[in-house]
């Protein structure tokens, strides 16, 4: 089956760091390629998305590239702001036999401090 | 801006009462789903629909119920409320692949937080 893994929180950083949230993922056919994210209180809204291999998906200065040799899907900010402290979950979507069920990954909380 | 809605956000109540959390969509999506979302964040699915009179059961299993009469709507009720059901409830919405677009991209309302005391 499908399955996605990434990496475990909390992540603390100082204001204007480099960010990397690493995510790999396990699946059948070929999937498309998800960053949600989940700030407090709310649920959750799409970051980006890559929907075959060596696509790049970008916003709000967040990109990640969908890596089909290495399954992974990493997602990276070059200066991350306070008002980035939030829960970052990678997903995947596999369409085969015309469903869309999304497989997400157990999330990884960002805390980023002045 | 996503077009799905959650109600109510909030909700307390006692053991063994009956609820239904509401779920609408205005941007006339085939598919829905509902996720139970723990304190430690993990999602699990726990009831999807891809169409009207179509309902199925997600990867978590749940005392819950849900129906699809309309394509906007997708409740879920809990005939019985106990304590273990305390969580997050999250409803998605998601169109259909072969439209021309691909967009499998879900949408997800705010969330209804729920306490059984």
């Amino acid at each position: 089956g499908n399955s996605v893994t990434q990496m475990e929180g909390p992540v603390t950083l100082s204001e204007e760091a480099f960010l990397t949230i690493n995510c790999t993922y396990t699946a059948t056919g070929y999937p498309s390629l998800f960053w949600y994210v989940q700030y407090p209180g709310e649920g959750l809204q799409l970051l980006l998305k890559a929907t075959k291999a060596d696509d790049k998906g970008s916003n709000k200065g967040f990109e990640a590239t969908y890596r089909k040799e290495t399954t992974s899907f990493h997602l990276e900010k070059g200066s991350v702001q306070v008002s980035d402290s939030a829960v970052y979950f990678c997903a995947l979507s596999d369409q085969a036999g015309g469903g869309n069920k999304l497989t997400f990954g157990t999330g990884t909380q960002l805390k980023v401090e002045l | 801006e996503a077009d799905i809605y959650q109600t109510p956000r909030y909700l307390v109540i006692g053991t063994g009462k009956k609820i239904t959390l509401e779920c609408s969509q205005t941007m006339g999506h085939d598919k829905m789903y509902w996720y139970q979302q723990d304190p430690g964040m993990e999602l699990h699915l726990i009831h999807y629909s891809y169409g009207v009179n179509s309902t199925e059961k997600g990867d978590l299993s749940s005392e819950s119920t849900v129906s699809r009469i309309r394509t906007e709507h997708f409740p879920l009720t809990l005939e019985s409320a106990r304590p273990s059901h305390t969580s997050q409830y999250l409803c998605a919405s998601s169109d259909r692949p072969g439209t021309g677009v691909l967009n499998t991209e879900a949408f997800f309302g705010q969330g209804t937080r729920l306490t059984v005391v």
